[in-house]
């Protein structure tokens, strides 16, 4: 699985653009990206996921290069309640059963 | 609500002691994973079923084993817990286990004193 890389920490204020990098220099072919988002004590909740190019849903936005070794998850207009933990994972499509490895994430404190 | 129930919310214990959780997955889902989040090892995945049988397996220690049941509830079991089990120990579920987005419970704060 390859190994990704965030800035451990962001701040922001409420009603900015915030967008987030991963880099993942190793992706393999059958690998994907997804993102996840976790409050204090809660589970981890899914955000996006993309292969290539640029996925967007209601939360958010998800910029893949087309060399695929890094990735932009980005939060249009932030309020004070996405104050949280987001991870960055890369999957293997191919192995039939995921296994998510979480890196260290990044804290995003989002400001009056 | 993530449509993932776990069971107990809260559990505390003494070293050497076992405990058992529950976890419940989506109606529908057939997979089923286990994560321990601890301040020190941060989000660790532990092992996973699919439809009753295992399927993958993460960092997992001997003393843990997990199950997957007809009704396709998991149960996690822990033993001879030392301290360093302390941790919030998670359960998500997918419909398969490709793609597929997991759904996360609301966890299990396990306290070894």
């Amino acid at each position: 699985l390859a190994k990704t890389t965030q800035p451990i920490s962001m701040d922001s204020y409420e009603g900015q653009e915030v967008n987030i990098t991963c880099s993942h220099n190793n992706i393999a072919t059958n690998d994907y990206i997804t993102w996840y988002q976790q409050f204090p004590s809660q589970g981890p909740r899914f955000i996006i996921q993309g292969y290539k190019t640029k996925v967007t849903n209601e939360v958010a936005s998800l910029f893949i290069p087309a060399d695929r070794k890094s990735s932009t998850l980005s939060l249009p207009r932030v309020s004070l309640s996405d104050t949280a933990v987001y991870y960055c994972l890369v999957g293997d499509m191919n192995t039939g059963f995921q296994k998510l490895v979480f890196g260290t994430g990044t804290r995003l404190l989002v400001s009056p | 609500d993530s449509g993932v129930t776990q069971t107990p919310k809260h559990l505390i214990t003494a070293t050497g002691q076992r405990v058992t959780l529950r976890c419940s997955p989506r109606s529908g889902d057939l997979s089923v994973y286990w994560y321990q989040q601890s301040l020190d090892q941060g989000l660790q995945f532990l092992i996973q079923y699919y439809n009753g049988e295992e399927r993958a397996k993460g960092n997992i220690l001997e003393r843990f084993s997990a199950q997957q049941f007809p009704d396709l509830h998991s149960e996690l079991n822990l033993s001879s817990l030392e301290l360093g089990d302390s941790a919030l120990y998670f359960c998500a579920s997918s419909v398969g286990g490709r793609t597929d987005t997991q759904y996360f419970g609301p966890g299990t704060r396990l306290t070894v004193l």
